[in-house]
């Protein structure tokens, strides 16, 4: 079982803020490393697939970086809106092919 | 394009019953993933298939079996149902291998065990 821990586990926020989450994992034997947002009551959607070390990428207000030396991913909401509000998960696949998932971070932005 | 298809949506079952969940994934995408979510476990990986193989699994029991169709379509059975599998069961589809490619998840399949 690999660790992968997401956090802080829950997040209160403004609109108009600007936050960032973290995802944790093995630095060994990396392979690729997704983050998905899951609003409730509907499936969770894809945000960004990220394969290589110092991957940065961006979509409108969010965007991801991936350190695999150290183990870590950061996802930042610039300038938080409602409609952001739902949980968000990263989803870890070592070298063998084993995938797991973070506990994932809930964000609550209030209007 | 129409998304994943998941059926049932909602389905209720008693202890040592199996259940088969059916998933439809978008057409054109070969690989079909399996998920089980539960308040105590969150979103664990259950198993992949491509093209009608089974190519990854997760660390679950033989109770937990799959196969995938021809047409990409595929099925999770669960046998002698505990109360613990009661869950939401999410599969996805991607177009290419499920760690480099997005995964496109259907609305679940919530299983209640009584």
């Amino acid at each position: 079982i690999l660790n992968v821990e997401q956090s802080p586990q829950s997040l209160h926020v403004q609109e108009g803020d600007s936050t960032n989450f973290t995802c944790s994992f093995p630095s060994s034997n990396f392979y690729a490393l997704h983050w998905y947002r899951w609003e409730t009551a509907k499936s969770p959607e894809a945000l960004f697939v990220m394969t290589l070390n110092g991957d940065e990428k961006k979509k409108g207000r969010i965007s991801a970086t991936l350190n695999t030396k150290e183990g870590y991913s950061y996802l930042y909401i610039k300038g938080s809106q409602p409609e952001d509000s739902a949980t968000y998960l990263c989803a870890f696949w070592n070298a063998g092919n084993m995938l797991t998932f973070g506990g994932g971070t809930r964000l609550m932005v209030k209007p | 394009k129409a998304g994943v298809t998941q059926t049932p949506r909602y389905l209720i079952k008693t202890r040592g019953q199996q259940v088969t969940l059916s998933c439809s994934p978008i057409s054109g995408h070969r690989s079909v993933s399996w998920y089980q979510q539960t308040p105590g476990q969150g979103l664990q990986f259950l198993f992949e298939y491509f093209s009608e193989t089974q190519r990854n699994k997760g660390n679950f029991p033989g109770r937990f079996s799959g196969r995938q169709f021809s047409n990409s379509r595929s099925e999770m059975n669960v046998s002698t149902l505990e109360l613990g599998d009661s869950a939401l069961y999410l599969c996805a589809s991607s177009w290419r291998d499920f760690n480099t490619g997005e995964l496109f998840f259907g609305e679940g399949s919530r299983l209640t065990v009584l």
